[in-house]
């Protein structure tokens, strides 16, 4: 079945510093790449999302990356600051009324 | 613009007894989608529902259900409760064609 890998499940930097998370999927037909942030206690939030028909995208200090040939995509975060400690999703999907597939989640801690 | 709105936010139950989970969509959003987060885990699919209609269920055992209103806001039941249903359910929601998700900020259930 489709699936989402995700990698680190845990990201430790110092605060200042730039963070990679990476994900890579297996549908080929998958077109649309969301990410999501989740603070302790809330539900997650979208953060950033792209579609197949660009590679990057950036939205002040976050950015997705997508390499449609080898099926992966990237969320870098520069200039790291403590509000960004959370733990983060990818996702998946055809775009359209069809349902996300969803990472395992990678928890980014941000060091003072 | 109101959130996607869950209730309540936390409830204790007693192992075997049944619980109901609320959700409401945004307002013109037709798909609800409900998730059971387990402390520090990802989040599992449980259940789909669009336009009153059960899309698609994940791995869960049928004492999980659900159901969809005209309205479009969303019911999920969990029945015969035991200890390891303990987790944080979340129900989003999305616009048919739009990709993204909104999600509410989730039901605490603690299953004693």
């Amino acid at each position: 079945g489709e699936n989402v890998e995700q990698h680190p499940s845990t990201l430790s930097v110092q605060e200042g510093d730039s963070a990679v998370i990476k994900c890579t999927y297996s549908d080929s037909a998958s077109n649309y790449f969301p990410w999501y942030k989740q603070e302790l206690g809330k539900g997650p939030q979208l953060i950033i999302d792209i579609r197949s028909n660009v590679g990057e995208k950036k939205d002040q200090r976050i950015a997705v990356t997508l390499n449609k040939t080898a099926k992966h995509f990237s969320l870098h975060i520069t200039e790291t600051q403590p509000e960004d400690s959370a733990v983060y999703f990818c996702a998946a999907s055809r775009w359209g009324n069809y349902q996300l597939i969803w990472g395992a989640g990678t928890k980014l801690i941000i060091k003072p | 613009e109101a959130g996607v709105t869950q209730s309540p936010t936390h409830l204790i139950k007693t192992r075997g007894q049944q619980v109901t989970l609320r959700c409401s969509p945004i307002s013109g959003h037709t798909s609800v989608y409900w998730y059971q987060q387990a402390l520090g885990l990802g989040l599992q699919f449980l259940l789909w529902y669009d336009e009153g209609e059960e899309r698609n269920r994940g791995n869960f055992p049928p004492r999980f259900s659900g159901r969809q209103f005209p309205n479009y806001s969303s019911e999920l039941n969990v029945n015969a409760l035991e200890l390891e249903d303990s987790a944080l359910y979340l129900c989003a929601s999305s616009l048919e064609g739009a990709g993204g998700y909104t999600f509410g900020s989730g039901t605490r259930l603690t299953v004693v």
